[in-house]
């Protein structure tokens, strides 16, 4: 069974500052996929990035970036120059071939003016 | 493009009462659908998942059940609400782009048992 655990239930950053929330996952599936998700207060999950298992490259979208650390089962997320939209709770997940997502707990992201 | 549509947006039901939660999407065909639940604070339980109509396996044992009666409508449904089902329901599309098959969420309901 995957499992995905967020080790951080909070995180602040100053404005236009780069912050890093961490993720690991477990699973013995040689194929998957890895996403991180945002939920801003009205509560829609909504797709940050993701990553496949099989590349080796980080995957970039705008200010977002990931740390992919294979060996060590590490998904961290990058934001950079972060804005007050950034606001929200951060929910990584992992995916096997069933394509079923299971979630981590959440990291609220907290951005400071 | 694609959109999915949840209704209703927000539920106040009493316990022992039923259940019908609703959720379509329109801009394609034969998607996999999925219902999730989240508890306040807490990440996000798949219940059911269903790759065509008619086709669905659930997750979890409990309370609910899901139905999947046209290809672009998936259900959530109970005869009887606990007090532990309430929650915040969301509703997902999943399509794949290259190798990835993505899963894209609706705007949730927020359900409260009382």
């Amino acid at each position: 069974a995957q499992t995905v655990t967020q080790s951080q239930p909070e995180m602040s950053v100053q404005e236009a500052e780069t912050v890093t929330l961490s993720c690991t996952y477990d699973t013995s599936e040689s194929d998957y996929y890895l996403f991180w998700y945002k939920q801003p207060p009205s509560r829609q999950m909504i797709l940050v990035i993701r990553q496949e298992a099989y590349k080796q490259q980080n995957a970039t979208e705008n200010r977002f970036s990931v740390n992919f650390q294979k060996a060590a089962k590490s998904f961290s997320l990058k934001i950079s120059d972060s804005q007050l939209g950034d606001a929200a709770m951060y929910f990584c997940a992992s995916a096997d071939g069933a394509q079923k997502l299971v979630f981590g707990q959440g990291t609220r992201l907290t951005i400071n003016p | 493009s694609q959109t999915i549509h949840q209704w209703p947006a927000t539920l106040v039901q009493p316990v022992g009462s039923p259940l019908s939660l609703e959720c379509t999407v329109e801009g394609t065909s034969n998607p996999n659908l999925y219902w999730y639940r989240q508890a306040a604070g807490r990440g996000l339980q798949l219940l059911f998942y269903s790759v065509g109509i008619g086709q669905i396996s659930s997750e979890v044992p409990q309370n609910l059940s899901a139905s999947r009666p046209q290809d672009r409508q998936f259900i959530l449904s109970s005869k009887k609400l606990l007090l532990s089902d309430s929650g915040f329901y969301l509703c997902a599309w999943s399509i794949r782009r290259g190798m990835v098959e993505t899963q894209y969420f609706g705007p949730g309901t927020r359900l409260l048992v009382l």
